[in-house]
């Protein structure tokens, strides 16, 4: 299906393990985005990367990791898990002009 | 830095009530505001956007303005229904920059039969 689709959607990690949560889109956007939802924050942007090979910083990137090798995908990576990156994480994709498009969200939990 | 503020929820309202949800924006320049809707287990979705001063974007009933003087752009639909019920986040993205968005904290709406 076209799209942006997230995986997995549920998954429960103990401290200190790594994580890698998927991302991929089947629109050819030049632009992805991660962001985490928490209750009171809002939507707050972790990473974004502009195309293929090109990533930077949001607002509470310390303790993830992307990367982009190819424009459809972009995965996350929480390097040593903490209960305070237990959250729901959303990735986009958008293109110029248009807005962004939102994936269904992978609710993570760390215990 | 840019920043989006929009009233606290929850807002609890009848069906076929009026609803306004307040959005303010801190950004230099004309930035582009939108409106997206989240329902239950789901992620966002545009609902609405506007990329200059004065345009009114709408969709499905609802409407939003972009007022330069007052930096706004308040949400607004005449007769809410029950499948409305959601949370709402408005947002912006900087003038000239890249597509990053910068979100309001969400205002939670409950409609009731």
């Amino acid at each position: 299906d076209a799209g942006i689709t997230q995986s997995p959607r549920y998954k429960i990690t103990e401290t200190g393990r790594q994580v890698t949560l998927m991302c991929h889109q089947t629109w050819s956007h030049s632009y992805m985005f991660w962001y985490r939802q928490d209750l009171g924050h809002g939507l707050r942007l972790i990473y974004y990367s502009a195309a293929a090979d090109i990533t930077d910083k949001g607002e509470v990137s310390d303790g993830y990791v992307v990367s982009r090798s190819k424009t459809e995908n972009f995965p996350l990576t929480l390097e040593s898990a903490t209960r305070s990156q237990t959250s729901v994480y959303f990735c986009a994709s958008s293109i110029q002009g248009l807005g962004a498009f939102f994936g269904q969200g992978t609710r993570l939990t760390v215990v | 830095g840019n920043s989006v503020t929009q009233m606290e929820g929850p807002v609890t309202l009848s069906e076929e009530a009026f609803l306004t949800i307040n959005c303010t924006y801190t950004a230099t320049g004309y930035p582009s505001l939108f409106w997206y809707v989240q329902y239950p287990g789901e992620g966002l979705q545009l609902l609405l956007k506007a990329t200059k001063a004065d345009d009114k974007g709408s969709n499905k009933g609802f409407e939003a303005t972009y007022r330069k003087e007052t930096t706004s752009f308040h949400l607004e639909k005449g007769s809410v229904q029950v499948s409305d019920s959601a949370v709402y986040f408005c947002a912006l993205r900087a003038q000239g920059g890249s597509e990053k968005l910068v979100f309001g904290k969400g205002t939670k709406l409950t409609v009731n039969p």
